[in-house]
């Protein structure tokens, strides 16, 4: 089965930092492109971070850059987002998805599996 | 950033009937390479994750049921649902990806 399960959530104080991490099972995580999306409570979805399916390319949204960073263990079949300088409004559930491969030599894109997210929540 | 705006918030739709979802790019987002634009449409139901119903636009997902369809292209796109069913009570976002992904603000769909 196709599955991704994101873990490290909790409860941080703010400024504090924390690591996700995503785990890929039932397919050639080393093949597949990688993003990682939040939600706040009781709000839309908000893309955060994106990865080559090498690490060799990155790329940020605003609202992180800076305090984020991603990461991949292609042999360990694990995606990662360091977090730091929380702040109150980072308070989420953190999800990991993965970018649709591609048809025809195209880039399909969209997030085509996503793993059930992680709850981050900032605050003293 | 690409922003995406979608209408309306919210609606309410009898069984059976057609439900419509409109969503508007900021910047064209059709590649001319291949002449895809790069947009998608998900489901999320309460409690669970997004779930990828459309890609490119107007192309299904493997295992979505037909009475989902996606159309539009450059800036203006809509989500139809042609028979509204219980199940697809969920809020529905458009993103798109000819840039960094951004997501619409999402739009509830219920039962009237």
């Amino acid at each position: 089965e196709v599955q991704l399960v994101e873990s490290g959530g909790g409860l941080v104080q703010p400024g504090g930092s924390l690591r996700l991490s995503c785990a890929a099972s039932g397919f050639t995580f080393s093949s597949y492109e990688m993003n990682w999306v939040r939600q706040a409570p009781g709000k839309g979805l908000e893309w955060l971070s994106y990865i080559s399916s090498d690490g060799a390319t990155i790329y940020y949204a605003a609202s992180g850059r800076g305090r984020l960073t991603i990461s991949r263990d292609n042999a360990k079949n694990l995606l990662y987002l360091q977090m730091n300088s929380l702040r109150a409004e980072d308070t989420a559930l953190y999800y990991c998805a993965r970018e649709g491969g591609y048809s025809n030599g195209y880039k399909r894109g969209g997030f085509d599996i996503w793993g059930q997210g992680t709850m981050v929540t900032v605050s003293s | 950033d690409i922003v995406m705006t979608q209408s309306p918030d919210s609606l309410a739709v009898s069984l059976g009937e057609r439900a419509t979802i409109n969503c508007k790019s900021s910047h064209s987002v059709l590649y001319s390479s291949n002449n895809k634009n790069y947009l998608g449409w998900y489901q999320q139901k309460p409690g669970q994750p997004p779930k990828l119903l459309i890609y490119w636009a107007s192309t299904r997902e493997s295992g979505v049921p037909d009475r989902f369809s996606g159309s539009g292209s450059g800036t203006d796109f809509t989500l139809t649902i042609s028979s509204l069913q219980a199940e697809d009570v969920a809020v529905y976002y458009c993103q798109q990806y000819y840039t960094t992904p951004t997501f619409g603000q999402g739009t509830k769909v219920e039962i009237k």
